[in-house]
């Protein structure tokens, strides 16, 4: 279904580890997923997209993983900053002919100095 | 920076009334997207639209209805205000309806419903 959590998990990490966000998904059909961060006060921010045919993404300092068979998704963040704190959200997207992003849980990452 | 600018910032209604929401899509963008985020959960999909037509519609009913204008601008309305409607609202847009195209967001229009 389209439910997502009420309460938010949480992920404290130091400055320069690497972190490790994992996101479930509901739809097997869907086939493009997207990493979004969001900070207190602002709308979600695009870190990271994969579509279905690929299994590894990677970008500036993250990397996306896709498990179909498990549905399932990672982002991994390479030497976490401060300015990293937020609220990660993973959505997906089926090809509907409209775009309808199904967000999941959000995780909290927050990094200590 | 996206782009996607939203009115008002922060709207305190009352349980009953109606609302109306704002949103400037980025520039070259006609598809809008409007999207309600509770406290402490993901975004829910309300509807979207795609050169002035609504596209797709979420699990919303119908008191929540929405506008898109030739300059690709959008509004959402909502009427019968309940308690629960009590939400971030974020406007999206994005260059079209298409999968894999991204979608930019606004900062969101906090609604309170006392």
């Amino acid at each position: 279904g389209e439910s997502v959590g009420l309460h938010l998990p949480t992920l404290s990490v130091q400055e320069g580890d690497n972190s490790i966000i994992n996101c479930a998904y509901s739809n097997s059909a869907s086939d493009y997923f997207i990493w979004y961060k969001q900070e207190s006060g602002k709308g979600p921010q695009f870190i990271i997209d994969i579509r279905s045919n690929m299994d590894k993404r990677q970008g500036q300092r993250v990397t996306v993983l896709l498990n179909k068979t498990v549905k399932h998704l990672s982002l991994q963040i390479a030497a976490t900053q401060p300015g990293d704190s937020a609220v990660y959200f993973c959505a997906e997207m089926a090809n509907t002919g409209f775009q309808k992003l199904v967000f999941g849980t959000g995780t909290r990452l927050l990094v200590s100095p | 920076e996206t782009g996607v600018t939203q009115s008002p910032t922060h709207l305190i209604k009352t349980r009953g009334q109606q609302v109306t929401l704002r949103c400037s899509s980025q520039s070259g963008h006609n598809t809008v997207s409007w999207y309600q985020q509770a406290l402490g959960q993901g975004p829910q999909f309300i509807f979207q639209y795609y050169r002035e037509e609504e596209n797709g519609r979420g699990n919303f009913p119908p008191r929540f209805s929405g506008l898109q204008f030739p300059n690709y601008s959008s509004e959402l309305n909502v009427n019968a205000l309940e308690l629960d409607d009590s939400a971030l609202y974020l406007c999206a847009s994005s260059l079209g309806p298409g999968l894999g195209t991204e979608a930019f967001f606004g900062q969101g229009t906090r609604l309170t419903v006392v």
